[in-house]
């Protein structure tokens, strides 16, 4: 079974500070999507990276995409209590399989 | 409205009771699958279709069954659930399940086997 390992597993920051949620995999994927998650809801897509290498932005959210395409991070600058929820990351399987994998989750509290 | 709606929400049942959760999304997608989400391990792929009559097995397929007779509805059969199977089930669909796709997901249902 492909693993897709998220770090940190939980996370609690004072409104204002940075961080970094990380995914990481053994696999090789063809493309990775971050998705937020709140209670009672089912999970929302973020973003798509394909490219190895690529980095995107959404405000103060920055996903990249590993050069090798096994990892990926998601960086948020100035975190407000907004930005609290679950965060995981799901990896796309080389084409012709069409499986997602998805991330352990990262459990991020923002503190105002 | 786009949605993917489930049914139901919420379920306690016994062991051994058959039990379908359906799935419908109203945007023409072609692609759907099923999820299972519990603490510590995300979310894991059950089954996914890729079009009608089109289903293959993700990564914990064991004790469930699926199928898709119309593009828009998946349900989720589990013919003799165990108290294994309790978790947190999402159902969701995308255009065509390609790399770069965003899937639509459901709201859950939460399935208590006793």
């Amino acid at each position: 079974t492909q693993l897709l390992e998220q770090s940190p597993q939980f996370l609690s920051i004072q409104e204002g500070e940075n961080l970094t949620v990380y995914c990481n995999s053994s696999s090789v994927f063809s493309s990775l999507q971050w998705y937020r998650q709140e209670p009672g809801e089912g999970p929302v897509l973020l973003v798509t990276v394909v490219t190895g290498g690529e980095v995107k932005k959404l405000k103060r959210l920055t996903f990249q995409f590993g050069d090798a395409r096994k990892d990926s991070s998601l960086h948020i600058t100035a975190a407000q209590p907004g930005d609290t929820g679950l965060y995981l990351c799901a990896g796309v399987l080389p084409s012709g399989t069409y499986k997602y994998i998805f991330g352990t989750g990262t459990r991020l509290k923002v503190l105002a | 409205e786009a949605q993917v709606t489930q049914n139901p929400r919420y379920l306690i049942t016994v062991t051994g009771k058959k039990l379908t959760v359906t799935c419908s999304q109203n945007m023409n997608h072609e692609y759907m699958s099923w999820y299972r989400q519990d603490p510590g391990l995300g979310l894991r792929q059950i089954y996914y279709s890729m079009n009608v009559e089109v289903t293959d097995k993700g990564d914990v397929p064991e004790g469930y069954k699926v199928s898709r007779k119309e593009k828009r509805n998946f349900p989720l059969i589990l013919e003799s659930p165990s108290p294994n199977q309790t978790s947190l089930y999402f159902c969701a669909s995308s255009f065509t399940g390609a790399r770069g796709q965003p899937q639509h997901f459901g709201d859950g249902t939460r399935l208590s086997i006793l």
